[in-house]
Formats: structure tokens, sequence, C-alpha cells
């Protein structure tokens, strides 16, 4: 079955500066990428996603990239911001099964 | 739109007790799904529903059964709880995942099993 793994689980950062997060996956039937913030006691919200017939997309700070040869997706949010600070969680969609497979998480915490 | 909707919210067993854990969307999606969270473990999906009328078993399926008891609703149900079991649960939903589209998650119960 799929298999999901994000690195690092922690990240410190200083404001200003550039956080980026990696993720792998194992299924090659997998077609979907989103990512997810989620805040302290809330719910996981989706802040981008990427399909697999794209190589990247950006939304203001936040772009992710894809590379299906290798199976890995990473994050990259610039200009980081203290209200950036959240644990974030990379996913993969299996396209036959519509199963939603989680990364672990990577806790991201921005320092003025 | 109330979105996916969880009860309860907060909720603790004894160990042994039973008990179902409630979801229920109005968005006319396909998809739903159950996970955990727990601290370091990220969501593990336990049972996911890609329609109304079928059910399959996620990464951590074990102690826990579900239903899909219409398109708008899927329920968990604990049959034996376990300090195990402690955990939040989240149940989420999505469009058909052939449209590729974002999962929407409902506000979680924290359970715990003493």
């Amino acid at each position: 079955g799929e298999n999901v793994e994000q690195h690092p689980s922690t990240l410190s950062v200083q404001e200003g500066d550039s956080a980026v997060i990696k993720c792998t996956y194992s299924d090659s039937a997998s077609n979907y990428f989103p990512w997810y913030k989620q805040e302290l006691g809330k719910r996981p919200q989706l802040i981008i996603d990427i399909r697999s017939n794209v190589g990247e997309k950006k939304d203001q700070r936040i772009a992710v990239t894809l590379n299906k040869t290798a199976k890995h997706f990473s994050l990259h949010i610039t200009e980081t911001q203290p209200e950036d600070s959240a644990v974030y969680f990379c996913a993969a969609r299996q396209i036959d099964t519509d199963k939603l497979i989680f990364g672990t998480g990577t806790r991201l915490q921005v320092f003025p | 739109n109330a979105g996916v909707t969880q009860t309860p919210k907060f909720q603790v067993l004894k160990t042994g007790q039973s008990m179902t854990l409630q979801c229920a969307q109005d968005m006319n999606h396909n998809s739903m799904y159950w996970y955990r969270q727990d601290p370091g473990m990220g969501l593990r999906l336990i049972y996911y529903s890609a329609s109304e009328g079928t059910t399959d078993k996620g990464e951590v399926p074990n102690g826990y059964n579900v239903s899909r008891l219409n398109k708008r609703e899927f329920s968990l149900r604990l049959e034996s709880a376990a300090p195990s079991q402690t955990s939040v649960y989240f149940c989420a939903s999505s469009k058909n995942g052939q449209l590729n589209t974002e999962a929407f998650f409902g506000q979680g119960t924290r359970l715990t099993v003493v």
C-alpha cells in the first residue's frame, strides 16, 4: 500500500527566512498531492495542492514542486512569518482506490 | 453549509465500553475518511469509503468498524475500547478522487479511554 514519508519532523527558522519540507511516496498510482496546515487545537486545512501532470505550483509565498520520476514532492514557504508557525502535513491520493494517506507532519516554528 | 460535522467533540470511556463516533457532510461528497491523530504519528487512516455502500480498510483498522449509512453519513464504532485508542479522531470528506479535490475535515473528537 501507499506509504508517505515526511522530513524534517521539526523545523525552526528566523522570520523572513525560507522553509522547505520534503515528502516521498511509494505508490506510482498516486496522482494528487495536497499540503495541509494545522494550527494548535484546530482541524487540518488545505493550503496548496498539486496534480501529477504538473511539476510546480505557486500561491503567493508558498509553492509546491513534484518529481514523479523520483516520487517526491516538496513545500516551499518564502519570507516566513510568525503566523506560519503550525504543523504541516503532506499527503498522497491513489487514483484507483481514492485512498488518502498522510505523512507524519512537520512542526514549523518561526521566530521573530 | 456546515461542511463536515462530527459528534461528540469530547468523550471519556472506560476500558471495554463501546461507542460510535458520528460524522455527516452536507457537500454532496462521494468519499469519506476516518483518521486518528497521535503525537508524532501524524494522521493515520483507519477506514475510508469511496462511495455510498463501500468501505475499505486503511492503515490502522484493527479495533474499529465503520458504516457508510448513506451518502452524507459515515460512522466509526469502537466495540471494546482500549487505552491504546485514546486519540483525536478526525472525519474528512471529498469529491470523487478522479476529480482530485480538497478533503475537508471535521472539528475532531478527543477520545480518552481509561
